[in-house]
């Protein structure tokens, strides 16, 4: 069975500090792997999407690394900020549509002022 | 342009009762989806449409209908509400990017049962 791990399930980091968060995946065939960020009542929002042949992909303080070899991603966050306090989510998809992906847990961070 | 618009926020409903959560998108994507999220899940996918007059099952499909009968509206119908069906719903609204979809999520509906 399709399967997205990630760790930590929360984390609590002053603001201003980096923190780096991971996915494990273990989803056949692989197409891409994306994280989304959601807020608080909110839907989720694209951060990033990777294919097999990408090892990193950026959006602002957001950087995001690929290895498809061992099936690992994460995600770094640089500087944060108290807007950064959010759900991250790793989806990875075997390709095609909606019927394809596997959602993980999520990773539930809090910026500390 | 307001994306994809959820109505309502937030319901409670009886155990037994029926309702309708509301799904429209003005984008003009062939592409829809209703998700349910409940806590230390993932996302997981009830049904799926791609295009008018097409739907299809997703992993947790029964207990809701849904029905596609223009390209902007994604209705997901609960037929006899179940406490079980508690959750936050998610209706996404899909574009071709490159070579694979992009998702934008509506803001979702808080359902309670009780």
């Amino acid at each position: 069975k399709n399967q997205v791990e990630q760790s930590p399930q929360s984390l609590i980091i002053l603001e201003g500090k980096n923190c780096t968060l991971q996915c494990n995946y273990t989803v056949s065939p692989f197409s891409n792997l994306r994280w989304y960020k959601q807020d608080t009542g909110r839907g989720p929002v694209s951060l990033t999407i990777m294919t097999f042949s990408e090892n990193t992909k950026s959006n602002g303080r957001y950087t995001a690394t690929l290895d498809a070899d061992t099936k690992q991603s994460s995600l770094h966050i640089t500087a944060s900020q108290l807007s950064d306090s959010a759900s991250y989510i790793c989806v990875v998809s075997e390709g095609g549509g909606a019927d394809g992906l596997t959602f993980g847990k999520g990773t539930h961070l809090i910026i500390q002022p | 342009n307001a994306g994809v618009t959820q109505t309502p926020k937030f319901q409670v409903l009886k155990t037994g009762q029926s309702m309708t959560l509301q799904c429209a998108q003005d984008m003009n994507h062939e592409y829809m989806s209703w998700y349910r999220q409940d806590p230390g899940m993932g996302l997981r996918l009830i049904h799926y449409s791609v295009g008018a007059g097409i739907t299809d099952q997703g992993e947790v499909p029964n207990g809701y209908n849904v029905s596609r009968s223009t390209t902007e509206d994604f209705p997901l119908r609960l037929l006899s509400a179940a406490p079980s069906q508690t959750s936050v719903y998610f209706c996404a609204s899909s574009y071709v990017l490159g070579g694979y979809y992009g998702y934008t999520f509506g803001s979702g509906t808080r359902l309670t049962v009780v």
